[in-house]
């Protein structure tokens, strides 16, 4: 496979679950990114790893917990969400941090629905 | 503190017409730009990018213009296709202070190219 690839792409789960987004990349890129897209908003961006350190956590609650094992690999694991959290969780990844000038490489995202 | 707008949410024109999509931004720090086009159940893609040293940029139907005085952008798409029908979103970037590394993005346009 080639590119970034998101699992699952859809996903329901109650507020009282523990659920985690999975994201890979094939691209020999050093830096990986979440972002959250909801309905009529902007693109957020949540969290910034590179080289497998995060760099950048953007006020994001608790509730939501990045784990980056390796430089090809990221996770979003998810506990007691709230149904405001519904939305499109976007990963993305670039050459380096700050190598924004190349733009992102971003999956097709994971839908997610909290009832 | 929206530091990048789109403020259509959508426009729709006729095939072989030239389409216009704006972006403003307030953060005088930003110094690269970038266009992104998102199909449905897709991930955004790089589209176009232009550093603030430019005015503008060209790629083959597609030329992104920056006014910096006016801290605004556009991307023109002539001529116009129906398989330009997409969300077109904005980002821009620093090379330094507290939006180094990460990409803004506005809300979105959605185009939609008739036959």
């Amino acid at each position: 496979e080639t590119g970034v690839t998101q699992t699952p792409r859809h996903l329901v789960m109650g507020m009282t679950n523990k659920k985690s987004l999975k994201c890979e990349q094939h691209l020999g890129h050093n830096a990986m990114y979440w972002y959250k897209q909801s309905a009529k908003k902007p693109l957020e961006l949540m969290f910034v790893y590179s080289l497998e350190e995060r760099v950048e956590n953007n006020s994001v609650p608790s509730r939501f917990s990045p784990e980056c094992p390796n430089s090809s690999h990221l996770f979003l694991h998810l506990h007691t969400l709230q149904p405001e959290d519904s939305a499109l969780y976007l990963c993305a990844s670039s050459q380096d941090w700050g190598a924004q000038y190349y733009g992102y490489t971003f999956g097709s995202g994971t839908r997610l629905t909290v009832v | 503190d929206q530091q990048v707008k789109q403020n259509s949410p959508s426009l729709s024109v006729q095939e072989g017409r030239i389409s216009i999509l704006n972006c403003d931004y307030t953060n005088s720090m930003f110094d690269y730009f970038l266009w992104y086009k998102k199909y449905p159940a897709e991930g955004p893609t790089f589209l176009i990018s232009i550093s603030s040293i430019k005015d503008k940029n060209e790629d083959g139907r597609f030329t992104v213009f920056l006014n910096k005085s006016a801290k605004h952008l556009s991307l023109h798409i002539v001529p116009s296709q129906p398989g330009d029908s997409a969300v077109y979103f904005c980002a821009a970037s620093a090379g330094g202070g507290t939006s180094y590394g990460k990409l803004t993005f506005g809300q979105g346009t959605i185009l939609t190219v008739h036959p």
